[in-house]
């Protein structure tokens, strides 16, 4: 098993750009998420999927889209990018939901000039 | 206030010494995590617990439901256990929501 995967590794946009951050995992998990990790805080969650074609808000969704049109996929939109959206960005998947392990992908640094 | 709070922000050990992490959090939760990001950026789950202890090989976890506490202990460290660790809770009512500590720095020397 591949585990979860993340492209790009390492993106630099400028602003007003768009681009989609890909995430897929082949563990049959229902639940994907989508964090961004910014120096001296706590990873915050941008958006979560519990299942195909279920998507919800986390805690600072503004300036992304997602969208989960198979169990496998979850890929992150950035509209119009930002230099405040510069950051790294980790996907994550587990079973049902936040009470089982974890698995997160090897993350995206992504820096909006 | 942040709802989960760990101590200390670093941590420098010798070799072989006994290590303590301590993560604090102010809600009720069903869930906590502990999660180790490597020097590369790569985030692994550890632990994950609801009530009492669990061990894996040198690392032990513990919670305290009524004190809204939890340790992660390392015992024999390794220069290789130079990481960041991160505690995460899944406040209870909140299925999909993890909130995290900013992460506690350790670093091993020989």
């Amino acid at each position: 098993n591949a585990g979860v995967t993340q492209t790009p590794k390492f993106q630099v946009l400028k602003t007003g750009q768009s681009m989609t951050l890909q995430c897929a995992q082949d563990m049959n998990h229902e639940y994907m998420s989508w964090y961004r990790q910014d120096p001296g805080m706590g990873l915050r969650l941008i958006h979560y999927s519990v299942g195909a074609g279920i998507t919800d808000q986390g805690e600072v969704p503004n300036g992304y889209n997602v969208s989960r049109s198979t169990t496998e996929d979850f890929p992150l939109r950035l509209l119009s990018a930002a230099p405040s959206q510069t950051s790294v960005y980790f996907c994550a998947s587990g079973y049902r939901d936040t009470s089982y392990e974890q698995y997160f992908g090897p993350g995206t640094r992504l820096t909006v000039t | 206030k942040n709802e989960v709070e760990q101590s200390p922000q670093n941590l420098t050990a010798q070799e072989g010494e006994f290590i303590t992490i301590n993560c604090s959090y102010s809600v009720g939760i069903s869930a906590l995590h502990w999660l180790q990001q490597h020097p590369g950026g790569g985030i692994v789950s550890l632990f994950m617990l609801s009530s009492g202890k669990k061990k894996h090989g040198r690392l032990i976890a513990t919670i305290n439901i009524q004190e809204k506490h939890s340790s992660l202990h390392i015992t024999a460290s390794h220069p290789r256990d130079s990481a960041v660790y991160i505690c995460a809770v899944r406040s209870s009512g909140t299925a999909s929501k993890l909130t995290f500590g900013t992460g506690t720095r350790l670093q091993v020397t020989l």
